[in-house]
């Protein structure tokens, strides 16, 4: 069975600063891997998605990602944080079934807090 | 084209009694996948629907009940509210295969006294 785990489940920086958000998979195949955002009361936004075409993704907002798979990593990395990112992030692995069935797996979330 | 909604945004029930979600997919999108959101358990799969027949469903007691219509509009039905049922209802859709990109709608908070 396909599993995520996001590393930490709360990051702060300052404006500014880089942000790292670190997310590990595990997948018996070469999976389908995504991250989300989440503002507060609001649904999930897709940041980017990873499909085995490139190990480095980019995202939305200036963010991307890195496939390693020696790692079974995904981090989630943006050179400098704006305010306005402050939110939870989700980190997901697509689990297929058989004839098309199949779902996503959520990590826990990684909330981020951006300082003035 | 419209982003996916749903209907209502905001729900308070009590003990016992039933509810209704709805969820209209984004245009010529027909899978459509719901989640539950709680604080404690995180973001879990409740079921999946594609042309109108289930294909999926997670680990969810019976209360748990879902449809689509030939719109790809979906429903999801929850009966005996139990308390621990407050959480956020999260719909998404995909074009065909839920394992590609999902677009997710606002929620409904659903909120049990």
């Amino acid at each position: 069975a396909q599993s995520v785990t996001q590393l930490d489940s709360h990051v702060s920086v300052s404006e500014g600063t880089p942000v790292l958000l670190r997310c590990n998979y595990s997948s018996s195949y070469s999976p389908s891997l995504f991250w989300y955002v989440q503002h507060p009361n609001k649904g999930l936004q897709l940041l980017l998605k990873y499909t085995s075409a490139a190990t480095l993704v980019k995202g939305i907002n200036g963010f991307e990602a890195e496939f390693k798979k020696s790692e079974t990593s995904f981090h989630l990395t943006k050179p400098s944080a704006h305010m306005s990112d402050a939110a939870e992030y989700f980190c997901v692995v697509s689990e297929y079934g058989s004839s098309n069935t199949g779902k996503l797996i959520f990590g826990q979330g990684t909330t981020l807090q951006v300082k003035p | 084209k419209a982003g996916v909604t749903q209907t209502p945004r905001y729900l308070i029930k009590t003990r016992g009694q039933q509810v209704t979600l709805s969820c209209s997919p984004i245009s010529g999108h027909r899978s459509v996948s719901w989640y539950q959101q709680t604080p404690g358990q995180g973001l879990q799969f409740l079921f999946e629907y594609f042309s109108e027949t289930q294909r999926n469903k997670g680990n969810f007691p019976g209360r748990f009940s879902g449809r689509q219509f030939s719109n790809s509009r979906s429903e999801m039905n929850v009966s005996t509210l139990e308390l621990g049922d407050s959480a956020l209802y999260l719909c998404a859709s995909s074009p065909r295969n839920p394992t590609d990109t999902q677009y997710f709608g606002p929620g409904t908070r659903l909120t049990v006294l």
